[in-house]
């Protein structure tokens, strides 16, 4: 079963430091995708960045990059000088390619984990 | 703008009645889903809809129904026999129901039941 473990319930910086979330996850799949969402205080779900399994170069969009190492199971994402707006919930999410519901038919299903609340303080 | 819409963003109702929570998306996507989110906690999938007229229970189906009628549209009703209504609910679309495509989500509906 695919699961995924943000073990950092909450974290709490100050403008301009760099804060990493970490994210691991558990499959039997070989071929997967992983996801970063972003939620801030008005609750929409903002899509960040996917990446699939076979892909293992680390990404950087601006102050954002992701670490992606296969060897530990870990997809972490990283913010450089931390700003008020970034302020929000992060989800890391899985999604196994051959997941197949009791039909026997494949389809994107979403595994989330259970967030990190994010308080960056001016 | 292409998005997807939730309407109402807040909802009340009492225990014991049905409610149905609309989601509309002009993505032209063809996968819709619906989410519970409690608090600290991730998101649980309810239902999930590949194509018009098919829908499928995801994980904490129990005590709510879906339809997919029309390709845009994907309302959830939340029946009485659901033990803890009061949650955020999500709608999210995606190109196709399949791992590689991510998903888009609207604003949320928040339900209270008293």
């Amino acid at each position: 079963a695919q699961k995924v473990t943000q073990a950092q319930t909450e974290i709490s910086v100050v403008e301009k430091e760099d804060v990493t979330l970490d994210c691991v996850y558990e499959t039997r799949d070989t071929t997967y995708y992983l996801f970063w969402y972003k939620q801030p205080p008005s609750g929409e779900l903002v899509f960040l960045i996917r990446r699939n399994s076979f892909d293992e170069q680390n990404e950087i969009s601006g102050r954002y990059s992701w670490n992606f190492q296969k060897s530990t199971s870990s997809f972490n994402f990283t913010i450089t000088a931390s700003q008020v707006v970034d302020s929000a919930v992060y989800f890391c999410a899985l999604s196994e390619a051959n997941f197949a519901n009791a039909g026997g038919t494949s389809y994107g299903k979403l595994t989330f984990g259970q967030g990190t609340i994010l308080t960056v303080h001016p | 703008d292409g998005g997807i819409t939730q309407s109402p963003k807040y909802l009340f109702r009492k225990e014991g009645q049905n409610v149905t929570l609309s989601c509309e998306q002009n993505l032209n996507h063809d996968a819709m889903y619906w989410y519970r989110q409690d608090p600290g906690q991730g998101l649980r999938l309810i239902y999930y809809s590949q194509i018009v007229n098919d829908f499928q229970k995801g994980d904490i189906a129990e005590g709510y129904s879906v339809s997919r009628e029309k390709k845009e549209s994907f309302p959830l009703t939340v029946t009485s026999a659901q033990k803890n209504p009061t949650a955020f609910y999500l709608c999210a679309s995606s190109l196709l129901a399949a791992s590689s495509y991510e998903q888009y989500f609207g604003p949320g509906t928040r339900l209270t039941v008293t």
